[in-house]
């Protein structure tokens, strides 16, 4: 499979502050690349993604950046909250494929 | 409306035995997708389905597992000789055609004794 990586596996942060998890790529082919949230039990949920040849994207709190300089992706939640407690994945979409990294585990404290 | 849905939501087997796993996706989603999940992993591409056929199945590991789509709608995952490096959450995940919004199921938690 294709090399999605991710630095640190587990980042805590206080009710309030914004949150920043990074992800790593190795593979220039991609065609877009696709944050993911789980919760404990359930499948992953879609939170933004971004075309490979754009820098950035803003959702509802979110806002991916990718700087395909140094193949690094990242996704900001601002005023993070409980509710925001999950593993969070970076996904490359090559053609119909979708590669997934191993996760950052986002605890909340409130 | 009702979200994918798959069942069992948890499978216990015994070594060398044959497994389905069943996904429901949302109502009007051509693609569908199957990916396997082990314990602190992120999701591992399976296959994926265009319609009734499965426009891509590179990511089965070997021969013993199978997808069937006949209908265009449910998915059936076929795992024969079940081996205990089986075991993993199975998920499926359906989206509209083009669309990088996957929508998962909850899963099923396979187990291989």
């Amino acid at each position: 499979g294709e090399s999605v990586g991710l630095h640190l596996p587990t980042l805590s942060v206080q009710e309030g502050d914004n949150s920043i998890i990074n992800c790593a790529y190795s593979n220039s082919a991609s065609d877009y690349f696709i944050w993911y949230k789980q919760e404990s039990g359930k499948g992953p949920q879609f939170i933004i993604d971004i075309r490979s040849n754009m820098d950035k994207r803003q959702g509802q709190r979110v806002t991916v950046l990718l700087n395909k300089t140094v193949k690094h992706l990242s996704l900001q939640i601002a005023a993070t909250q409980p509710g925001d407690s999950a593993v969070y994945f970076c996904a490359e979409r090559i053609g119909n494929q979708f590669y997934f990294g191993t996760g950052t585990s986002l605890t909340v404290i409130p | 409306g009702a979200g994918v849905s798959q069942t069992p939501s948890n499978k216990v087997t015994e070594k060398g035995k044959y497994v389905e796993l069943r996904c429901d996706p949302i109502s009007g989603h051509t693609a569908l997708y199957w990916y396997r999940q082990s314990l602190g992993q992120g999701p591992e591409f399976l296959i994926y389905f265009q319609g009734t056929g499965a426009a891509d199945d590179s990511g089965l590991p070997n021969d013993r597992f199978f997808a069937v789509r006949p209908e265009g709608s449910v998915s059936t995952l076929k795992i024969q000789r079940t081996e205990r490096g089986d075991s993993a959450v199975y998920l499926c995940a359906s989206s509209l055609l083009g669309s990088n919004e996957q929508f998962f199921g909850p899963g099923t938690r396979l187990t291989v004794l």
